[in-house]
């Protein structure tokens, strides 16, 4: 599975985007974009997944570059319930299903 | 369903005493998965099964760690003799593994200690 980078943290003001990064610049051509993220003190939660297209579902819209080799995971409307640990992680969909998590980013939403 | 229900949720122990950390998972999953989480070396996955076979346990530290899954809905994690350096949280999580999208549910952890 892809290696991925991602910042250790970022800021976010309540109410605005928050918009994170990754990048997977050695990711093969079947290997999908997953984030999970993961709220202190609970287990980590999926929030969407991609191949090639931007993805949007009800938490979160995920929009992967045209070459494939970063995304980024936007929270249109960031709450304070938002502060956790984004986590991206690039996998062949199907394969064994099992997750290598990095570090993640920890986002911290501001009042 | 419940989602993935560990049990205990919180274990004190003292050094060199045998813990169990059990695990339930989704009805209908057919993968399970233990992870380890700390802070120095975040999460780690320790062991995973497919239909209760275990297909890759590469991330078990040591010999003192054993995992088991005798049916499809249960699942043991074993360290004997623990160590005051395996206090972390342990995570369960499942999911139905096909060709398709798989999602990963995770139970809310033991957080061990040993002491």
């Amino acid at each position: 599975d892809a290696k991925t980078t991602q910042p250790p943290s970022m800021d976010c003001a309540e109410g605005r985007a928050a918009n994170l990064p990754c990048n997977h610049s050695t990711i093969s051509g079947n290997e999908y974009v997953y984030w999970y993220r993961q709220i202190h003190s609970q287990g980590p939660q999926y929030i969407i997944h991609g191949l090639k297209n931007n993805e949007t579902n009800e938490m979160a819209s995920l929009i992967i570059t045209e070459d494939r080799k970063s995304s980024t995971l936007i929270l249109p409307h960031a709450t304070l319930r938002d502060t956790a640990v984004y986590y991206c992680i690039v996998r062949l969909s199907g394969n064994t299903g099992k997750l290598i998590f990095g570090q993640g980013t920890t986002l911290q939403v501001k009042p | 369903d419940a989602g993935v229900i560990q049990s205990p949720r919180h274990e004190v122990t003292e050094m060199g005493q045998e813990v169990t950390l059990r695990c339930k998972p989704i009805s209908g999953h057919n993968s399970l998965f233990w992870y380890r989480q700390t802070m120095m070396r975040g999460l780690e996955l320790l062991i995973y099964f497919n239909n209760n076979v275990p297909i890759d346990d590469s991330g078990m530290p040591e010999d003192r760690f054993s995992a088991k899954m005798p049916n499809a809905s249960f699942s043991t994690l074993k360290i004997q003799p623990s160590e005051p350096r395996d206090s972390a949280v342990y995570f369960c999580a499942s999911s139905f593994l096909s060709h398709m999208f798989t999602e990963a549910f995770f139970g809310q952890g033991t957080r061990l200690t040993v002491v």
